[in-house]
């Protein structure tokens, strides 16, 4: 089975402008979890998304936002770009049936730098 | 307020060497999951382990074993016979069934480095 991937793998932008990242998920995984990782403020949960819905949600402002597609996959977008949204951004996905919470597998991520 | 704490930020190890991660962590929910993660240099994080609530029991798999204590709220990680292979950060993650759709809570996470 193919893992999950995500597309760009490096990006650089300029503040104030914006960025859609893209993640396609393990075949049959239709839940998709989004992952900040920065060295100050380690591994944090943006979102997730099943079903094309938005299920949960971090503690981030409306700037990041997400969206998943009828095929699982998912976009995340970021808007007007600070210098602090640097960071490798981490999707993951999983299997999702009722209440049980089962592992995620991680993509290579997308390393995005803001200057 | 960090629920899940790693507190060795780094510890190295010669080959062959046995080593312990520690993970402590915190939650009210009776129903709940933890996880370890390995992050090689490459960046990828690779799924090691799922425990639920309800599991107590120890487990192994290779070299590495987990000892879930419910008692002491603690998850902790022991490689046996580490190799240069082994060198990476690890990270313990807790998902509660109150805040579960998705969310891995992830504690600061361990380097480690084994050299030969």
């Amino acid at each position: 089975k193919a893992g999950v991937t995500q597309t760009p793998r490096y990006l650089i932008k300029t503040r104030g402008q914006q960025v859609t990242l893209s993640c396609s998920p393990i075949s049959g995984h239709r839940s998709v979890s989004w992952y900040q990782q920065t060295p100050g403020q380690g591994l944090q949960f943006l979102f997730e998304y099943f079903s094309e819905t938005q299920r949960n949600k971090g503690n981030f402002p409306g700037r990041f936002s997400g969206r998943q597609f009828s095929n699982s996959r998912s976009e995340m977008n970021v808007s007007t770009l600070e210098l602090g949204d640097s960071a490798l951004y981490l999707c993951a996905s999983s299997l999702a049936y009722g209440q049980v919470t089962y592992e995620q597998y991680f993509g290579p991520g997308t390393r995005l730098t803001v200057t | 307020a960090q629920k899940v704490t790693q507190a060795q930020t780094e510890i190295s190890v010669v080959e062959k060497e046995d080593v312990t991660l520690d993970c402590v962590y915190e939650t009210r929910d009776t129903t709940y999951y933890l996880f370890w993660y390995k992050q090689p240099p490459s960046g990828e994080l690779v799924f090691l382990i799922r425990r639920n609530s309800f599991d107590e029991q120890n487990e192994i798999s290779g070299r590495y074993s987990w000892n879930f204590q419910k008692s002491t709220s603690s998850f902790n990680f022991t490689i046996t016979a580490s190799q240069v292979v082994d060198s990476a950060v690890y990270f313990c993650a807790l998902s509660e069934l109150t805040d579960s759709w998705g969310k891995l809570q992830f504690g600061a996470g361990t380097q480690v480095v084994v050299t030969p």
